[in-house]
Parts: C-alpha cells; sequence; structure tokens
C-alpha cells in the first residue's frame, strides 16, 4: 500500500531563506510524485510532478524537488523563501495504474519577515 | 479555460441529514474525482468517476454516493449525515484515458466546506 509521511507537520523561515519540506513515500511499484500547495480556503495548486526522467523537477514560483529512489524522498525545495510562500504544503504519491492520490498530512509554511 | 468549480462553498447541515454537493469539470477533462480533507489533514481519496461509472472507490462507507453527467459535471451525495463528515469536500478533475493516463495532474476545485451540526 501506498503512504506519506511528511516530516514536520509546521516548518517557520526567515524571509530570504532557504525552504525544505521533506517528504518521504512508500510504494510497492515506481510511483508517480507530486507537490500541491492550498492557500487559506483555496483548493490545491499543482505546484510540480515527478513521472518518469529527470529526477530534479523544477515547478512553478521557483519550486524544485528530487526524487531519490534509494532514500524513497522526494523533498522540496526553494532557495529564498518569499512573504507569498506561506502556505500549506501537500505530497502525494499515485501509482501507476491507480485512480487515487495518497496525499501525506500537510506542512505548514510559515514565512517570518 | 474555465477551471473546475464547486457549489455551494459553504453548508451546513443537521446529523441525520442529506446533501448533494455539486463539481464542473475543468473543460476537456473527462473524469472526475472527489477527496475528503478533515480539518488539519490531507486530503483522502473518496471516488472518481470515468464515462459516468465509478473505476475507483476508497475507504467510505455506501453512504458516500456520486454520479457523473455526460457533460463530465459530477455530484457528491452523503446521506445519513454524521458529525464526522464535516470537512472540505474537494473535487478533481484530469483528462484520463480508458487507460489510465496516470501521469495526468488533478487539477482541484476550492471546495465546499461542510458542516455537521
Amino acid at each position: 500500500a501506498q503512504s506519506v509521511t511528511q516530516l514536520g507537520s509546521h516548518v517557520s523561515v526567515s524571509e530570504g531563506a532557504l525552504v525544505l519540506l521533506r517528504c518521504n513515500y512508500s510504494s510497492s511499484v515506481p510511483p508517480y510524485l507530486f507537490w500541491y500547495v492550498q492557500y487559506p480556503n483555496q483548493g490545491l495548486q499543482l505546484l510540480l510532478k515527478y513521472t518518469t526522467g529527470a529526477t530534479l523537477v523544477k515547478g512553478i514560483n521557483g519550486f524544485e524537488a528530487e526524487f531519490k529512489k534509494s532514500e524513497t524522498s522526494f523533498h522540496l525545495t526553494k532557495p529564498s523563501a518569499h512573504m507569498s510562500d506561506a502556505a500549506e504544503y501537500f505530497c502525494a504519491v499515485r501509482e501507476a495504474g491507480a485512480q487515487k492520490l495518497v496525499f501525506g498530512q500537510g506542512t505548514r509554511l510559515t514565512i517570518n519577515p | 479555460e474555465t477551471g473546475v468549480t464547486q457549489s455551494p462553498t459553504h453548508l451546513i447541515k443537521t446529523r441525520g441529514q442529506q446533501v448533494t454537493l455539486r463539481c464542473s469539470s475543468q473543460s476537456g477533462h473527462n473524469t472526475v474525482s472527489w477527496y475528503q480533507q478533515a480539518l488539519g489533514q490531507g486530503p483522502q481519496f473518496i471516488f472518481q468517476y470515468y464515462r459516468e461509472e465509478e473505476n475507483g472507490r476508497g475507504n467510505f462507507p455506501p453512504r458516500f454516493s456520486g454520479l457523473q453527467f455526460p457533460n463530465y459535471s459530477s455530484e457528491l451525495n452523503v446521506n445519513a449525515l454524521e458529525l464526522d463528515d464535516s470537512a472540505l469536500y474537494l473535487c478533481a478533475s484530469s483528462p484520463q484515458t480508458a487507460g489510465g493516463g496516470v501521469n495526468s495532474p488533478l487539477h482541484f476545485g476550492n471546495g465546499t466546506r461542510l458542516t455537521v451540526t
């Protein structure tokens, strides 16, 4: 069965600092991996995805993530945090042939001025 | 292009009542999925519809049911509401094919916040 673990329910960084949000997954087959962002009172917006090919994936708003099969990880990074990055971030996995996305519990990112 | 739209945005119901939530999929998308997001949790998969038939279901009881219409819009129906059904219900659409197209990302609506008292 698939599962996703996001380490740290709350991460706080200063504006301009590195953002690192951690995600580990378990899957019996090669997974497809996603990061979504959720702003207050809104739905989920896709930041980036990994399906096949290059393991370093670039997304919107300056975010990127690296798929590391040996570590079963898909951590999300951004070199320099901006106040507008404050939101809830969800890592998700989907196995090939499966319909559903399995989400982690989410990480709330706070940016300090 | 028009994104995924959901209605209503907020809803308050009493325990034991029934509720219907509506979703219009993004233009060109033929598959609709529903997710339940309890407060402080990640979304959980309820079910998916493709070509007006349910083709995947999560761990939700039968009182959660759905429909998909020929224009790909969808409804989520919940009978005999319980207090724990209070959550944000998210609809997502994708341009999947019968074979799966499983790397197609989901496009989410802003959700319907249901409160059961």
